[in-house]
């Protein structure tokens, strides 16, 4: 079992559609990162989500850190085709260093 | 910013050889380093945990004298994959975390290892 259960694990969607990805745990984070892999690459650092109730935007990608730092979601507006690729949330436990990676979500949109 | 190389992006070779990984940050100190293993269309596996100057530690399931680890400077880790078979094929991609930043790695962009 995933300490990070992200979910959906996969969506497909039409271009200009909205979509929300979720990353839970019963466990409390120090903080959340989202990452975004494209095929072949090695994944890139989105934000960092550090603030109980924090919220971060970066164009239209809307990031939130929950009440309990327990749990993220990922809305994207009006997706585009180059907004596809494998999302993954990962972050360290309360009190500790290692960091834990959800099984991430794969997300298509078509043109 | 924060940027990790490796070297080579793509690696073929026959079975019985070994093959070494580089990983590089190019902009800042790297206290730690981590190796992960990606399997088509899954998530990132860890194999080992490098901090400088000091033996990696390995999880579980994973062979520490087929997967050797060397992180001998602050911006520099390799992986040698000893005695490749083809079922070490497979995406290796590498991280780096910074000394006063440690709730975030920095990826590199992957090596993919084929063993013929």
């Amino acid at each position: 079992t995933q300490l990070l259960e992200q979910s959906p694990q996969f969506l497909s969607i039409q271009e200009g559609e909205n979509l929300t990805v979720y990353c839970n745990s019963s466990s409390v984070f120090s903080s959340l990162q989202w990452y975004r892999q494209e095929p072949g690459e090695g994944p890139v650092l989105l934000v960092t989500v550090v603030t109980g109730g924090e919220v971060k935007k970066l164009k239209r990608l809307t990031f939130q850190f929950g009440d309990a730092r327990k749990d993220s979601s990922l809305h994207i507006t009006a997706a585009q085709p180059g907004d596809t690729g494998l999302y993954l949330c990962a972050g360290p436990l309360w009190g500790f260093n290692d960091m834990r990676f959800g099984a991430g979500t794969r997300l298509t949109v078509k043109p | 910013g924060a940027v990790v190389s490796q070297h080579p992006s793509r690696v073929i070779c026959k079975s019985g050889t070994s093959v070494k990984i580089e990983c590089r940050s190019l902009d800042f100190q790297a206290t730690t380093m981590f190796w992960y293993r990606q399997f088509p269309k899954q998530s990132l596996m860890l194999m080992a945990t490098s901090n400088e100057g000091s033996k990696a530690t390995y999880e579980q399931g994973v062979e520490k004298d087929k997967f050797l680890i060397n992180h001998a400077s602050l911006t520099l880790s390799t992986l040698t994959v000893t005695s490749a078979h083809p079922e070490d094929s497979s995406f290796y991609i590498c991280s780096a975390r910074k000394r006063e930043r440690t709730d975030t790695q920095y990826f590199g962009p992957g090596t993919r290892l084929t063993v013929l």
